[in-house]
């Protein structure tokens, strides 16, 4: 079974700064997709950043980006200019790829981000 | 915009009283899902559904049961609530069996069992 670890339960960065949050999995499968969710305090989470794990390519989404270790197994979230909006619980995900499976995400335990103004 | 909502934000029952939590998304997706999330142990699947009337256990179902009678609304239930059922619940859908789907979440349900 897959697994996705957070070992950091706790972070905090200056406003403006940058802050990396990291990520590891566990899996057996080739094919397969990485994604950060953020849950600010108001609960709705929302969906950050996803790599598909067949790209080489990092992912960006305007000040957040990942590093992709596929080797490794790490996907580690960098987010830049930190704003005090970016404050929240962080949650790294997975799920398998394979045409016509299941949908399912694993989710690490996550990790309370704190901005600093 | 896709909207997942959720019938309460808070919720208080007492130990032994049949508890129904409802969820409706507005998108057509084709999949739903129902989590708990508790500090400490992140989100943990309960139950998903990806067709009316189709269901699959997740990671912890003991418990819980659900419905799905139309494809917008995807009910969890709890047979007979206990105090170890306290905890957020979160609804979340997609739209397919398809390549990166990203899955929606609704804001919530905080259930407290007495």
């Amino acid at each position: 079974a897959q697994t996705v670890t957070q070992s950091q339960p706790e972070m905090s960065v200056q406003e403006a700064e940058t802050v990396t949050l990291s990520c590891t999995y566990d899996t057996s499968e080739s094919d397969y997709y990485l994604f950060w969710y953020k849950q600010p305090p108001s609960r709705q989470m929302i969906l950050v950043i996803r790599q598909e794990a067949y790209k080489q390519q990092n992912a960006t989404e305007n000040r957040f980006s990942v590093n992709f270790q596929k080797a490794a197994k790490s996907f580690s979230l960098k987010i830049s200019d930190s704003q005090l909006g970016d404050a929240a619980m962080y949650f790294c995900a997975y799920r398998n790829w394979r045409q016509g499976g299941s949908e399912k995400l694993v989710f690490g335990k996550g990790m309370k981000l704190t901005v600093n103004p | 915009d896709v909207k997942v909502t959720q019938s309460s934000r808070y919720l208080v029952k007492r130990t032994g009283e049949k508890v129904f939590l409802e969820c409706v998304q507005d998108m057509d997706h084709e999949n739903m899902f129902w989590y708990r999330q508790d500090p400490g142990l992140g989100l943990r699947l309960i139950y998903f559904s990806y067709d009316v009337k189709m269901k699959e256990k997740g990671d912890i179902p003991e418990g819980y049961s659900v419905s799905r009678e139309k494809k917008e609304r995807f009910s969890l239930i709890l047979e007979s609530a206990s105090t170890n059922q306290t905890s957020m619940y979160l609804c979340a859908s997609s739209l397919g069996t398809s390549s990166n789907n990203e899955q929606f979440f609704g804001p919530g349900t905080r259930l407290t069992v007495l």
